[in-house]
């Protein structure tokens, strides 16, 4: 099945830093990926749509200066949180569709990475 | 705005009981519907999906579901739930996007 993998699994930070974390999808192309984000307790709150070549389309109420997503090529797409703040501690996940509709797959549906635990101090 | 809503939070089976989980969505147009699901520790994995034709939809592990268009609502069913089942399910509709409902924490006793 198509595999998405996130780097890293968990990061420690001190307010004000940046942080990066890639998503990749390991055995297919992926046009489009989709970044989570959830809280505890919570389900996984849409982040922004990360599309290869183009400007990401973020949420409503979702900072883009603040939650800066690059989609360079079609197995990578990055998060940078910039100035982290203890409020951005979560959970954050990332999607990713595979558009060859490879077999038992179809457009929409999306396979998720292992999601990366951001702490900020 | 679409919205997907789950009726249970949290649910304690014992072992060979019969699962119910509820899920309503609410959407203007054509929309896929999805269970995941997230064992312990690990990553969100599709269960099912429903994207036309038949309403009852089965997936990997013994589960169904059924897409019930005039109650907007597609339920996630097993007939006999098994320790292993102890997870967290999510149920998630739309098309372009995905709106995830809150999730239902599943505990199976031995």
């Amino acid at each position: 099945g198509a595999v998405v993998s996130q780097h890293p699994s968990r990061v420690i930070c001190k307010s004000g830093t940046s942080v990066k974390i890639e998503c990749r999808s390991l055995d297919f192309q992926a046009t489009t990926m989709f970044w989570y984000r959830q809280f505890p307790k919570k389900s996984l709150m849409l982040m922004a749509t990360s599309n290869e070549g183009s400007k990401a389309t973020y949420e409503q109420g979702v900072e883009k200066d603040k939650f800066l997503i690059n989609h360079a090529s079609l197995t990578l797409s990055t998060l940078t949180v910039t100035s982290a703040h203890p409020e951005d501690s979560s959970f954050y996940i990332c999607s990713a569709r595979d558009p060859a509709n490879r077999a038992g797959a179809s457009y929409n549906e999306q396979f998720f990475g292992p999601g990366t635990r951001l702490t900020v101090l | 705005a679409q919205s997907v809503s789950q009726h249970n939070h949290h649910v304690i089976l014992s072992e060979a009981a019969s699962l119910e989980l509820g899920c309503n969505y609410s959407y203007g147009g054509t929309v896929n519907l999805f269970w995941y699901v997230q064992y312990p520790g690990q990553h969100l994995q599709l269960l099912l999906k429903y994207f036309s034709g038949d309403p009852l939809v089965k997936g990997i592990k013994g589960f169904e579901a059924e897409f019930i268009k005039s109650k907007f609502s597609f339920n996630l069913r097993k007939p006999s739930v098994q320790w292993s089942d102890t997870a967290e399910y999510f149920c998630a509709a739309g098309y372009q996007k995905v709106t995830f409902g809150t999730g239902t924490k599943l505990q199976v006793i031995p």
